[in-house]
């Protein structure tokens, strides 16, 4: 059965600082690995990683993988408050049409 | 681009009741995939339609069931409805099956008294 561990599980920081979120996976047949952000409802898509090493950015968010420690990060820089969520972490693996979730990290960013 | 809708937004049903939920797909998108999110079980995998077959179900009794049209609107239906049910029901539509990333709907809260 594939699984999904994410740390820490909450997180509060302050504005300005530079978080590192944590996931780890064990899975049959890797596919892909991907980061959603989720404030109220609806998770929003951050990044989907599938090869080692090459990291992923957008502004001031970005994430690598290591798919031979099966891990990825997530760094936020200079956190800000709009940046507090729920962050989740899902894998797809072999055949399988489905997403399996890690239990997420609370980021609470205090001004 | 319109993303994926979900109706409604919120439900109150009662115990042993049934309940319909709708999910429009981004355009051209294929696959819709359900989940269930509680608070303490997470995000959990319920169903996945593609081209009007499942093809996939999760670890959900007989009383979860789904459908999907030619327009690829799916929709999903809970029969006798439990306390245990309460939860937020997101949907994630797809261009690509597996290989894609997913996009989600605002979900649809359901509560049951």
């Amino acid at each position: 059965e594939d699984k999904v561990v994410q740390s820490p599980l909450s997180l509060v920081v302050h504005e300005g600082d530079t978080v590192t979120l944590n996931c780890s996976y064990e899975v049959t047949n890797f596919r892909s690995l991907l980061w959603y952000k989720q404030e109220k409802k609806a998770p929003t898509f951050l990044f989907m990683l599938t090869s080692s090493g090459i990291e992923k950015k957008s502004g001031r968010l970005s994430s690598i993988l290591d798919k031979k420690e099966l891990f990825s990060i997530l760094n936020i820089t200079a956190t800000q408050t709009g940046d507090s969520a729920v962050y989740l972490c899902a894998i797809v693996s072999g055949s399988a049409r489905q997403l399996t979730f890690g239990s997420g990290t609370q980021l609470t960013v205090l001004p | 681009k319109a993303g994926v809708t979900q109706t409604p937004r919120y439900l109150i049903k009662t115990r042993g009741q049934q309940v319909t939920l709708s999910c429009s797909p981004i355009s051209g998108h294929r696959s819709v995939s359900w989940y269930q999110q509680t608070p303490g079980q997470g995000l959990q995998f319920l169903f996945e339609y593609f081209s009007e077959t499942q093809r996939n179900k999760g670890n959900f009794p007989g009383r979860f069931s789904g459908r999907q049209f030619s327009n690829s609107r799916s929709e999903m239906n809970v029969s006798t409805l439990e306390l245990g049910d309460s939860a937020l029901y997101l949907c994630a539509s797809s261009d690509q099956g597996a290989r894609g990333g997913y996009t989600f709907g605002s979900g649809t809260r359901l509560t049951v008294v």
